[in-house]
This record gives structure tokens, sequence and C-alpha cells, in this order.
């Protein structure tokens, strides 16, 4: 356990709808990363948080948004979903002064 | 900008053999951090084992270590007496010390140990 949490575990919705993912880092770290990982893909960088600011965007659609609250917790948001969007999406933090990313354990995203 | 190649997207190795997986990069920075990450069936990323640039002797972790050369930008993963359980994703990942994203990530080896 990484301490890296991510709900929901898996989700189910249809194309054109909207849905949202959420992390918790670990306790102390202020730094949030979003990625995708498409089916036996590797991970793509979407977004990184860090103690509430946006540090780093990478290939992330406009229709996808994230933001990082006050307690930490970030939140993903998607919209407009289309098949292709179906995917693990994955939530990293790292420690203030650490290098280490640490993995919740993704959220399946199934798009039908 | 920064690149991690893994030119071997499978690899197989039977059971207590000794495997290397390959991974290169390339970047103009001096002071950075490499990493394995492994991810077996159930999808969690898990490290394994991390190298600092500025250190010479090569990382290891129990039957995982690393060939680390810095001059030619390359950072193999050798796993000796492979497990079953090593079955999974490898992926390698770079990590510069300056700037904004801080991590790339390779685009994986899946290695499959065959009993």
């Amino acid at each position: 356990d990484s301490g890296v949490t991510q709900t929901p575990k898996h989700l189910i919705t249809a194309t054109g709808q909207r849905v949202t993912l959420r992390c918790s880092p670990r306790s102390g770290d202020l730094s949030v990363y979003w990625y995708q990982q498409s089916l036996d893909q590797g991970l793509q960088f979407l977004i990184q948080y860090y103690n509430g600011e946006e540090r780093a965007k990478g290939n992330i659609l406009e229709r996808f948004s994230a933001q990082q609250f006050p307690d930490l917790h970030s939140e993903l948001n998607l919209s407009s979903l289309e098949l292709g969007d179906s995917a693990l999406y994955f939530c990293a933090s790292t420690p203030p002064a650490g290098n280490e990313q640490f993995f919740g354990p993704g959220t399946r995203l199934t798009v039908l | 900008a920064q690149t991690v190649t893994q030119s071997q997207p499978e690899m197989s190795v039977q059971e207590a053999e000794t495997v290397t997986l390959s991974c290169t990069y390339d970047t103009s920075e001096n002071n950075y951090y490499l990493f394995w990450y492994k991810q077996p069936p159930s999808r969690q990323m898990i490290l394994v084992i991390r190298q600092e640039a500025y250190k010479q002797q090569n990382a290891t972790e129990n039957r995982f270590s690393v060939n680390f050369q810095k001059a030619a930008k390359s950072f193999s993963l050798k796993i000796s007496d492979s497990q079953l359980g090593d079955t999974a994703m490898y992926f390698c990942a770079f990590m510069k010390l300056s700037g904004t994203y801080k991590y790339i990530f390779g685009t994986g080896t899946r290695l499959k140990v065959l009993a």
C-alpha cells in the first residue's frame, strides 16, 4: 500500500458524459501528478499540482481539467467522454524533498 | 527535452535465470535520478530501484541491480534468479531536478517469466 488513495476503483459510463476522479496523496506530500495509461501503453503525463497550484501540463485534452484543494486532495474531471478515453488513470504523489513517486491503485474508466 | 527509450517491447526468461532490460535516455541535465518501476497484472505501479546520477556505484536491491553508464546515458536493469512473480511490465523513468515537470517514463518492457 503506497498511501495514495484513488476513488472510484472502476467507473463505467457512456459517451458524452462527465466524470470526476479523486486522489488523496500520502500524508505530507504536496505534489500530485495525474497520468493516463491506455491499454498496454506507457504512462502519459497529464498534469501536476503542487500545494494547490498547477505546476506542469502534459498532453491533457481541453475536455479534461483538474484541481488540487486546500486539503491537498486532487480531482481530475473528464467531460464529453469518448470511447478513446477508456483507460487507467493514475495519481501519484511525491514528498516535498523527495524524488520517488508513490502511485495510487488507479481508476479504470470504461466509456461505452 | 528529455526522452527515455526502452527498445525491448517484450522479453521472456526462464525461471531462475538472469535477464537484463535496457533503457537509454537523453538529457542535457547533470543532476537527475533514474528509476525502474514494475507494473504487475494488478496494474499497481511499484518502485523497483532508483539511481542517483551523481553516484558512480550501481544501485542494487536484492535480486535487482542496475548498470548505470552515465556517459553512454544507459540504465539497464538486471534481474537475477528470476521468479514467476517478476512477470510484469517494467518502466524506466527519468527525473530531472530542475524546471517544471520532472518525470519522464519510457514505453515499457513486458517481461514474462516462464516456469
